[in-house]
């Protein structure tokens, strides 16, 4: 069965501290995704990634094809970056690639 | 910034009515997709439409769903006879390539049936 697992289920943070979210995955897929779903419920895509490493502001993600991993790493973190950020994986079998499955998610709260 | 936008935001329906979930999708976007998050739940993807016709569903995606993309701008998420587990947030996402390229989700329907 195809699963996307994330670690932590939660994670409480200092303001400033260095954060990192983890999702591993049991199947060879497309590409990667990680995706911050606000409190509100809105989602909101941060990256794809299908191999290295991708850098937007303080938020950088990696992947580990061969050892089917991802991390998503906060630098400097904010009250703002208090969400829930979801890892989610497109599958080998061509399509559109969004036929996704998604990680339960993993909730940050940082406190200021 | 182009968005994609969602109507309406919540919807209360009774069991066996028809709901129609509206999504805007970005104009030069080609690939458009549902997904819905049961409260407390993860995400799960619906169904993917390219070209006015369906690329993929997964097995939600019962005779009960449908999509269309009738006048070229709106793409419609419609459920026949609601069922009290038809209640979640749904989710229109599209996307200019199939391939590659970043998903660009709205903000959610959210259905309540009662």
């Amino acid at each position: 069965k195809n699963e996307v697992e994330q670690s932590p289920q939660n994670l409480t943070a200092q303001e400033g501290e260095f954060i990192t979210i983890n999702c591993s995955y049991s199947v060879g897929i497309s590409a990667l995704h990680w995706l911050q779903q606000h409190p509100g419920g809105g989602i909101v895509s941060l990256f794809m990634l299908s191999s290295g490493k991708k850098k937007h502001g303080r938020l950088i993600a990696t992947i580990n094809i061969q050892e089917k991993h991802s991390s998503l790493h906060i630098t400097a973190s904010h009250p703002r970056d208090s969400a829930v950020y979801i890892c989610a994986v497109s599958l080998w079998e061509g399509g559109s690639q969004g036929n996704l499955i998604f990680g339960k998610g993993t909730k940050l709260s940082v406190k200021p | 910034e182009p968005e994609v936008t969602q109507t309406p935001s919540h919807q209360v329906t009774q069991m066996g009515q028809e709901v129609i979930l509206r999504c805007v999708p970005i104009s030069n976007h080609l690939y458009f997709y549902w997904y819905r998050q049961i409260l407390g739940q993860k995400v799960e993807f619906l169904v993917s439409f390219y070209n006015n016709e369906i690329s993929e569903k997964s097995e939600i995606f019962d005779d009960q769903f449908s999509v269309e993309r009738p006048d070229g701008s709106n793409f419609t998420l419609k459920i026949r006879s609601t069922k009290l587990e038809d209640s979640a947030m749904y989710f229109c996402a599209s996307k200019v390539r199939g391939d590659t390229g970043e998903l660009f989700f709205g903000e959610g329907s959210r259905l309540t049936v009662l």
